[in-house]
């Protein structure tokens, strides 16, 4: 089984609509971290996650909210999705022993 | 604050061709520094990592060496294959204050390999 999942691997949602973006490991990591890719940006920091209910932002956290009740599963929300959200979003976990995150697949999401 | 500069690219090299990809970065303290890989459609991967001057990280035939006196870590391959084009990232941790959660990246260099 792969260490992390994300859930769903594409999606096209309207503006205006809320979205759910899903990371799941099993890896037992306790960092989990959100990004969005954009060309011309790189990877760019959400929000993330050092421990259960334990959360905090990132660089480019507006218009995005987190949570994480167990180790397992880390949620991204979009509330009012927005055109300018259009991107390729990837999860990454962490252990405490070293500082090297491990990405899941990615989720494409297309706001029209 | 910590930063990342790598080579913009595309970078287009014929197969058994010698690879670098330049990374520079300007950190406080000892910063740890990895490479990332990031093939069509999927997420990125660890390829490699240093964690203190003049450590050499390898894997895959890759190598790039922490080189504290010109803030360096640059990708080098002697002889690449077709199977190698994808993106690279060069990132680091901060090695002091700050955020000991957070990985700092480059912005990518596309690299094409052609037969």
């Amino acid at each position: 089984d792969a260490g992390i999942t994300q859930s769903p691997r594409h999606k096209v949602t309207e503006t205006g609509t809320p979205v759910t973006l899903r990371c799941h490991q099993t890896e037992n990591h306790r960092y989990m971290y959100w990004y969005r890719q954009d060309p011309g940006h790189g990877l760019r920091l959400i929000h993330y996650s050092y421990g259960v209910k334990d959360t905090d932002k990132g660089e480019v956290s507006d218009g995005y909210s987190v949570s994480r009740s167990k180790t397992e599963d880390f949620l991204l929300t979009l509330e009012s999705a927005t055109s300018s959200q259009t991107s390729v979003y990837f999860c990454a976990g962490r252990w405490d022993s070293s500082y090297e995150q491990y990405f899941g697949p990615g989720t494409r999401l297309t706001v029209t | 604050g910590n930063s990342v500069t790598q080579m913009e690219g595309p970078v287009t090299l014929s197969e058994e061709a010698f690879l670098t990809i330049n990374c520079t970065y300007t950190a406080t303290g000892y910063p740890s520094l990895f490479w990332y890989v990031q093939y069509p459609g999927e997420g990125l991967q660890l390829l490699l990592k240093a964690t203190k001057a003049d450590d050499k990280g390898s894997n895959k035939g890759f190598e790039a060496t922490y080189r504290k006196e010109t803030t360096s870590f640059h990708l080098e391959k002697g002889s690449v294959q077709v199977s190698d084009s994808a993106v690279y990232f060069c990132a680091l941790k901060g090695g002091s204050g700050g955020s000991n959660y957070k990985l700092t990246f480059g912005k990518g260099t596309l690299l094409t390999v052609n037969p």
